[in-house]
């Protein structure tokens, strides 16, 4: 069965801090990747997407992602962090076939993130 | 707000009890997810639509559990004789199938809690 794994279960930052957040998948085939991001009490929101095309992909709020094929990584980045950074932050998979994306989701169990000011 | 709608957001019910919840997703959207969420955890799919038609439903549901699309427009999810076990957030979701990549965009989420 595929599998998204994410390293760090809680990661604790000053503000100003750099953040790197590793995710790895187990698929071999083509997938799309995501990181999505819950504040607390809120719902989960997409964060950003790689669907094809350029590794290195930016989202919303300073956040980046790098797709590294050959180690089956989406590790997200953020050169800078902020108290309102704080969340917990899933990385999610979906398995391609035929050009036509699956959908469903496959979630890593989630990383905490907080950031004091 | 013209995002996932989910009711209800909280759910207190006795064990054995039936609990049903209701996902309304993003009006164009032709798919709709279903999601479980423990503490701790990440989602774990349950069960998706395309349009009315259910296509894949994860060994997680129980035969307890049963989800409809009537229409391909809203959704509900019953849970019958509920378990202490059955304790969770349970998520909607719905994205727009094209070629290529899809986005999934989630409700707030329903919180069920067995006693």
């Amino acid at each position: 069965a595929q599998s998204v794994s994410q390293h760090n279960h809680h990661v604790i930052l000053s503000e100003a801090a750099s953040l790197e957040l590793g995710c790895n998948y187990s698929y071999g085939g083509t997938v799309n990747l995501f990181w999505y991001v819950q504040y607390p009490g809120q719902h989960l929101q997409l964060l950003l997407k790689y669907f094809s095309g350029d590794p290195l992909v930016k989202g919303i709020k300073g956040f980046e992602a790098e797709f590294i094929k050959s180690k089956f990584s989406f590790n997200l980045r953020k050169p800078s962090v902020q108290w309102s950074d704080t969340a917990e932050y899933f990385c999610a998979v979906t398995y391609n076939a035929g050009g036509t994306s699956y959908g469903k989701l496959t979630f890593g169990q989630g990383t905490i993130l907080t950031v004091h000011p | 707000d013209t995002g996932v709608s989910q009711n209800p957001r909280h759910k207190i019910t006795k064990r054995g009890q039936n609990v049903t919840f209701r996902c309304d997703p993003i009006s164009e959207h032709n798919r709709l997810y279903w999601y479980r969420q423990t503490l701790g955890q990440g989602p774990e799919f349950l069960t998706y639509f395309q349009n009315e038609a259910q296509l894949e439903k994860s060994r997680l549901l129980s035969d307890r559990f049963s989800a409809e699309r009537p229409k391909g427009s809203f959704s509900t999810l019953e849970i019958q004789r509920t378990e202490q076990g059955d304790s969770a957030m349970y998520l909607c979701a719905s994205s727009l199938v094209r070629t290529g990549g899809t986005e999934a965009f989630f409700g707030q989420g329903t919180r069920l809690t067995v006693v």
